[in-house]
C-alpha cells in the first residue's frame, strides 16, 4: 500500500507485482518529462522520458504515462524485483536539453520479496 | 559513454572553512553544468546553472558570494561552499548535458558530495 510520511511518501509492492508511481508535475507550460531513480548516497539515474506531445512512452519493464489535461505523470514497473527498490523522482522542464529540471517530491519504491 | 564524476565523494569540515567540490564530464564536453543540492529525505532542488567561460545563474534564494561556481572548461565545473556552516549540510549533485550531442535530451548526473559541516 502507500503512505505518506513526513517528506517521502513510501509505495510497498510485492517482488513480482507491477508497482505504479505517481506525480504531479507544476507547470503546464512544461515540454519535457522525466522519470529518475535514486537509490541511498547516490546520484539521479534515468529511467525513462517523455515529451509534452506524447501520452505514452514504453522502455524495458517501465512505461511512462502522460496526462497533460490534468498536470500528471506516472511511471509504471513492469514485475517488480528487488533490484527496483529506491526513490523515484520525476522531473520536468520547459524544453528538452540545457535548461534546468524542476524535480518533484519523491516516492520510496519498496519491494518486498 | 556520458560519466560524469564528482569529487569529493564526501567531506567533512569545521563550521566557518570553505569546501570545494569538482564536477568533472569524463567523456564528454559538456556545455553546461547545473549544481543541486539535496537535503535528507527531500527532492533535488536547483542551486544554479553554469555555463562554460560565463557567470553562473543562481536561483532565488541561493547566495552567490556563498556557493562560489567555476566553470573554466568544457569538463569542470566546481562549487565552492564558503563559510561553511552546520546548515548547509547536504548532499550536493551536479549534472551536465552533452555539448557533442544535440539530438539528446538528457542530463548525466554525477555521484553527488556529501557535505558535513560540524
Amino acid at each position: 500500500g502507500e503512505s505518506v510520511g513526513l517528506h517521502l511518501p513510501t509505495l510497498s509492492v510485492q517482488e513480482g507485482d507491477n508497482s505504479i508511481i505517481n506525480c504531479a508535475y507544476s507547470n503546464s507550460a512544461s515540454d519535457y518529462f522525466i522519470w529518475y531513480k535514486q537509490e541511498s548516497g547516490k546520484g539521479p539515474q534515468f529511467i525513462i522520458d517523455i515529451r509534452s506531445n506524447m501520452d505514452k512512452r514504453q522502455g524495458q519493464r517501465v512505461t511512462v504515462l502522460l496526462n497533460k489535461t490534468v498536470k500528471h505523470l506516472s511511471l509504471q514497473i513492469a514485475a517488480t524485483q528487488p533490484g527496483d527498490s529506491a526513490v523515484y523522482f520525476c522531473a520536468e522542464s520547459l524544453v528538452p536539453g540545457n535548461t534546468p529540471l524542476v524535480f518533484g517530491k519523491g516516492t520510496r519504491l519498496s519491494v518486498i520479496a | 559513454g556520458a560519466v560524469v564524476s564528482q569529487h569529493p565523494s564526501w567531506v567533512i569540515c569545521k563550521s566557518g572553512t570553505s569546501v570545494k567540490i569538482e564536477c568533472r564530464s569524463l567523456d564528454f564536453q559538456a556545455t553546461t553544468m547545473f549544481w543541486y543540492r539535496q537535503f535528507p529525505k527531500q527532492s533535488l532542488m536547483l542551486m544554479a546553472t553554469s555555463n562554460e567561460g560565463s557567470k553562473a545563474t543562481y536561483e532565488q534564494g541561493v547566495e552567490k558570494d556563498k556557493f562560489l561556481i567555476n566553470h573554466a572548461s568544457l569538463t569542470l565545473s566546481t562549487l565552492t561552499v564558503t563559510s561553511a556552516h552546520p546548515e548547509d549540510s547536504s548532499f550536493y549533485i551536479c549534472s551536465a548535458t552533452d555539448r557533442g550531442r544535440s539530438s539528446s535530451y538528457e542530463q548525466y548526473f554525477g555521484p553527488g558530495t556529501r557535505l558535513t559541516v560540524t
